[in-house]
């Protein structure tokens, strides 16, 4: 079946420091990528999403690119803050459900 | 988000019994989805509905059931045959088409084995 890739599993950097999260999907047909963060103990919450007539969109601190020929998107994130610790997903659509990567425990350290 | 309710928050469950898990949501959204999440994983598919009176099985929907008689509702039952019930239930909603569309998440519901 179809899958995504999600690395690193979890990523420790400085606050005031950038993230980059990688996700790469498996179907070429794909055409939305949603970004998710999850704090412990709730529910996954969006914060950026790209189609695949896009290659790069932005919001504020939040990026995300997409490489359509190499089937690998990108979360960015500028200037870390404490609030940013939690887990990250990444997802693409295919056949109509959403394929889910596995996560990355993002860790701002003061 | 804050259009979908999951209830209860807390759910207990006996050897044997059947459980019903509640989803609702008033966003006017055709599609739903039955999630589950064990202790730092992530999300596993467990049923999905693109319409009233029709659902899918998700790649782990054994031991589970569902039904989607009204667009707003999507209760899920976790039967005596799920032999490892014990996780976070995560139910979501969103629009259909063939465009991909964003999901949005209820607060969820703990299952816990007596």
């Amino acid at each position: 079946g179809e899958n995504v890739e999600q690395h690193p599993s979890t990523l420790s950097v400085q606050e005031g420091d950038s993230a980059v999260i990688k996700c790469t999907y498996s179907d070429s047909a794909s055409n939305y990528f949603p970004w998710y963060k999850q704090e412990l103990g709730k529910r996954p919450q969006l914060i950026i999403d790209i189609r695949s007539n896009v290659g790069e969109k932005k919001d504020q601190r939040i990026a995300v690119t997409l490489n359509k020929t190499a089937k690998h998107f990108s979360l960015h994130i500028t200037e870390t803050q404490p609030e940013d610790s939690a887990v990250y997903f990444c997802a693409a659509i295919s056949n109509y459900q959403l394929i889910w990567g596995a996560g990355t425990k993002l860790i701002i350290k003061p | 988000d804050g259009g979908i309710t999951q209830s209860p928050k807390y759910l207990f469950r006996k050897e044997g019994q059947n459980v019903t898990l509640s989803c609702e949501q008033n966003l006017n959204h055709d599609a739903m989805y039955w999630y589950r999440q064990d202790p730092g994983q992530g999300l596993r598919l467990i049923y999905y509905s693109q319409i009233v009176n029709d659902f899918q099985k998700g790649d782990i929907a054994e031991g589970y059931s569902v039904s989607r008689e009204k667009k707003e509702s999507f209760p899920l039952t976790v039967t005596s045959a799920q032999k490892n019930p014990t996780a976070f239930y995560l139910c979501a909603s969103s629009g259909a088409g063939t465009s991909g569309r964003a999901q949005y998440f209820g607060p969820g519901t703990r299952l816990l084995v007596l």
